[in-house]
C-alpha cells in the first residue's frame, strides 16, 4: 500500500532564507508525486507535481521540488523564504495505476518570521 | 460551476444525530475524493469515486459512514450517529480523466459533533 511521511510537522525559517519542506514516500512501481497547500480556512491549492521526466519539478510561488528515487524522497524547496509563504504544506503520493487513490502526509507548518 | 463546491460550509449536530455532506464537483471531472481533516492535521483518505467503477471505500473509518455519487456527478457523504470525534474539516476534491491532471479541492465542510 502506498504511503507518505512528513517527518516534520513544523519548520520555521527567517525571511530570505532558503527552505525545505521533506517529504518521503513507499508505493510500487514509479510513483506520480504532488504538493499542495493550504492557508487558513482554505481548501488545499496545487503547488506543483511530478510524473515524468526531468527530476527537478518547478511551480507555483517559487517554490520547487527534486524526485529523488533512490532515497524515495520529493523534498518542496525554496531558495529565498516569503512571511507570505507561511502555511501548512501537503504531500502527496499516487500510485501509477488509474485506478488508484491519493494519498497524502500529515503536513508540515511553515512559519516564516520576519 | 468554477471549482469544486462543498455545502454546509459549517455544520454543528448533537451527538447520535444523522449528517450529509454534500460535493459538487468540477463539471466534467471523472474522479472524485473525500478526505477527513482533523484540528491541524493531515488527511486522511475517506473514499475514491472514478467514473462507473466501484468506489474504493479502504478508508471509510467506519459503518456509520457512507457515501453515493449519483450520476457520476454531486456526491454525498452521510455519517449516522454522530460521535465527538468524528468532529472535523470533511474536504471533497475532483479530477478530470488522465495521469497528469490534478486534483482540485473544494473549501471543505466544518463539522463540530456536541
Amino acid at each position: 500500500a502506498q504511503s507518505v511521511a512528513q517527518p516534520e510537522d513544523q519548520v520555521n525559517v527567517a525571511e530570505g532564507n532558503p527552505l525545505t519542506v521533506k517529504c518521503t514516500y513507499s508505493v510500487s512501481g514509479n510513483p506520480y508525486l504532488f504538493w499542495y497547500v493550504q492557508y487558513p480556512n482554505r481548501g488545499l491549492q496545487f503547488l506543483l507535481k511530478y510524473i515524468t521526466g526531468d527530476n527537478l519539478v518547478k511551480g507555483s510561488y517559487g517554490f520547487e521540488a527534486e524526485f529523488n528515487k533512490s532515497q524515495t524522497s520529493f523534498h518542496l524547496k525554496k531558495p529565498s523564504a516569503l512571511v507570505s509563504d507561511s502555511a501548512l504544506y501537503f504531500c502527496a503520493v499516487r500510485e501509477r495505476s488509474s485506478a488508484s487513490k491519493i494519498i497524502f502526509g500529515s503536513g508540515t507548518r511553515l512559519s516564516i518570521r520576519p | 460551476g468554477a471549482g469544486v463546491s462543498q455545502s454546509p460550509s459549517n455544520k454543528v449536530t448533537e451527538k447520535g444525530k444523522d449528517v450529509e455532506l454534500r460535493c459538487d464537483p468540477i463539471s466534467g471531472h471523472t474522479a472524485l475524493y473525500w478526505y477527513r481533516q482533523s484540528l491541524g492535521q493531515g488527511l486522511e483518505f475517506l473514499i475514491y469515486f472514478q467514473g462507473n467503477s466501484a468506489p474504493d471505500k479502504s478508508g471509510l473509518p467506519s459503518d456509520r459512514f457512507s457515501a453515493e455519487r449519483t450520476g457520476g456527478s454531486v456526491s454525498t457523504l452521510t455519517i449516522q450517529r454522530t460521535q465527538q470525534e468524528d468532529s472535523a474539516v470533511y474536504l471533497c476534491a475532483s479530477r478530470q480523466t488522465g495521469v497528469k491532471n490534478i486534483q482540485y479541492f473544494g473549501a471543505g465542510t466544518r463539522l463540530s459533533v456536541l
